[in-house]
């Protein structure tokens, strides 16, 4: 019962590099998110997916990307991190079905110096 | 976009005492479902107690439970006898029937101390 794994677990980047975060899910969801979680800021959606090879913007979008080329993988990737993308991002899949929650990653702190 | 309110940043409670967690929303929508996520130190976000927007009996979970207005808008979260493991971050989360939409709202969180 893996559920959500996100890969990697902690992360410090300089400034200016890029990475990649992995989200895996093998509960054939059709719905997978990103988030960040910031101090007193909640959790904020970045990007999201409605399927394969769909790839929508959620309310903090900027300096990121995404692809979803597989159903159960949802990259996101940092082109050119900046301080400001210092965070713990978490990834999350859903099914279809409303009344089903969205089912979450262990979440990666990612720290940009 | 919905939005979704928590107006309590910290809250405490005494072991074995009951706390009451707020949590406001804002929606046009008449179907739609709410969850209160536990969120301990390690981080790891779980569900603790869902609610259909439809049902208009509040849900329970053991010592959870919720208090759904839905005129109101109003989804509080009831945790009775309190226990040093319920220390954590507690969000309040929103759900659009999905066939009109696909997100996820949350909160600002409520960070739940215990007290022995």
């Amino acid at each position: 019962n893996a559920g959500v794994t996100q890969t990697p677990k902690f992360r410090v980047l300089k400034t200016g590099q890029s990475m990649t975060l992995l989200c895996a899910q093998d509960m054939n969801h059709e719905y997978m998110y990103w988030y960040r979680q910031d101090p007193g800021m909640g959790l904020r959606l970045i990007h999201y997916s409605v399927g394969e090879g769909t790839t929508a913007k959620g309310e903090v979008p900027d300096g990121y990307n995404v692809s979803r080329l597989k159903k159960q993988n949802f990259l996101l990737g940092l082109e050119s991190a900046a301080p400001s993308q210092t965070s713990v991002y978490f990834c999350a899949s859903s099914p279809w079905t409303g009344r089903t929650e969205a089912f979450f990653g262990q979440g990666t702190r990612l720290t940009v110096v | 976009a919905q939005t979704v309110t928590q107006s309590q940043p910290e809250m405490s409670v005494q072991e074995a005492e009951t706390v009451t967690l707020s949590c406001t929303y804002d929606t046009s929508e008449s179907d739609y479902y709410l969850f209160w996520y536990k969120q301990p130190p390690s981080r790891q976000m779980i569900l603790v107690i869902r609610q259909e927007a439809y049902k208009q009996q509040n849900a329970t979970e053991n010592r959870f439970s919720v208090n759904f207005q839905k005129a109101a808008k109003s989804f509080s979260l009831k945790i009775s006898d309190s226990q040093l493991g319920d220390a954590a971050m507690y969000f309040c989360a929103y759900r659009s029937d999905p066939k009109r939409g696909n997100q996820f709202y949350f909160g600002t969180g409520t960070s739940l101390t215990v007290i022995p």
